[in-house]
């Protein structure tokens, strides 16, 4: 158990429609990250939170938009769905590491979300 | 800007060893690499972050070569459980803490 939560776990639903994925992450993680994992493909960045700010974007489409709430959870929200976007979508959180070269901790991930829009 | 990883596949056999190449055309801050099974999240390795550092558990270990801009994950005498989807995620620093992952290499391990 990573201590990310993720849900729903699967989501069905038809293209146009708008959908919520919802990310709790692990205690005291910042860092809210969001994938796309297409089938047997990468992992695409989306976008980046920090305790509640966006910090960075990749290669996120207009159509989807993000926020992280003051509790840390942050939710993705998918609209207009087209085909293309069927995908597991992964959220990670992250701590920095400790030493003197501060930088990004262990990403830990949800069991993700797998959406399959018809 | 996404890491590059060769190769793209390897199919080994059990006892035999394996190595991953990462590297990137940007500085790299820090290198990640994350092992996926089909259908499951991915679980974290190892982190390194100095250029220069090699870091290793059991019979899996990696180097970064932060001149070069690349790092290396080494699998000796691998395993049946070693086979699935190696990831390195590569942090560049002055980018807006912008984590990405490389292609990924899909490596079996055949008994």
């Amino acid at each position: 158990d990573s201590g990310v939560t993720q849900t729903p776990k699967h989501l069905i639903t038809a293209t146009g429609q708008r959908v919520t994925l919802r990310c709790s992450p692990r205690s005291g993680d910042l860092s809210v990250y969001w994938y796309q994992q297409s089938l047997d493909q990468g992992l695409q960045f989306l976008i980046q939170y920090y305790n509640g700010e966006e910090r960075a974007k990749g290669n996120i489409l207009e159509r989807f938009s993000a926020q992280q709430f003051p509790d840390l959870h942050s939710e993705l929200n998918l609209s207009s769905l087209e085909l293309g976007d069927s995908a597991l979508y992964f959220c990670a959180s992250s701590g920095v590491t400790s030493g003197p070269r501060v930088g990004t901790g262990e990403l830990f991930f949800g069991e993700g979300s797998r959406l399959t829009v018809l | 800007q996404q890491p590059v990883q060769s190769p793209q596949a390897v199919i080994l056999r059990e006892g035999e060893d394996a190595v991953i190449n990462c590297s990137s055309s940007k500085a790299l801050y820090s290198v990640h690499w994350y092992r996926q099974k089909h259908g499951e999240a991915p679980i974290f390795l190892m982190i390194l972050l100095k250029g220069g550092e090699q870091k290793g558990h059991d019979k899996i270990s990696a180097s970064f070569n932060e001149k070069k801009q690349q790092s290396s994950l080494y699998l000796t005498a691998s395993q049946l459980s070693y086979s699935g989807t190696y990831f390195c995620g590569t942090e560049r620093r002055n980018y807006g803490q912008n984590f990405v992952f490389g292609p990924g290499t899909r490596l079996s391990v055949l008994p």
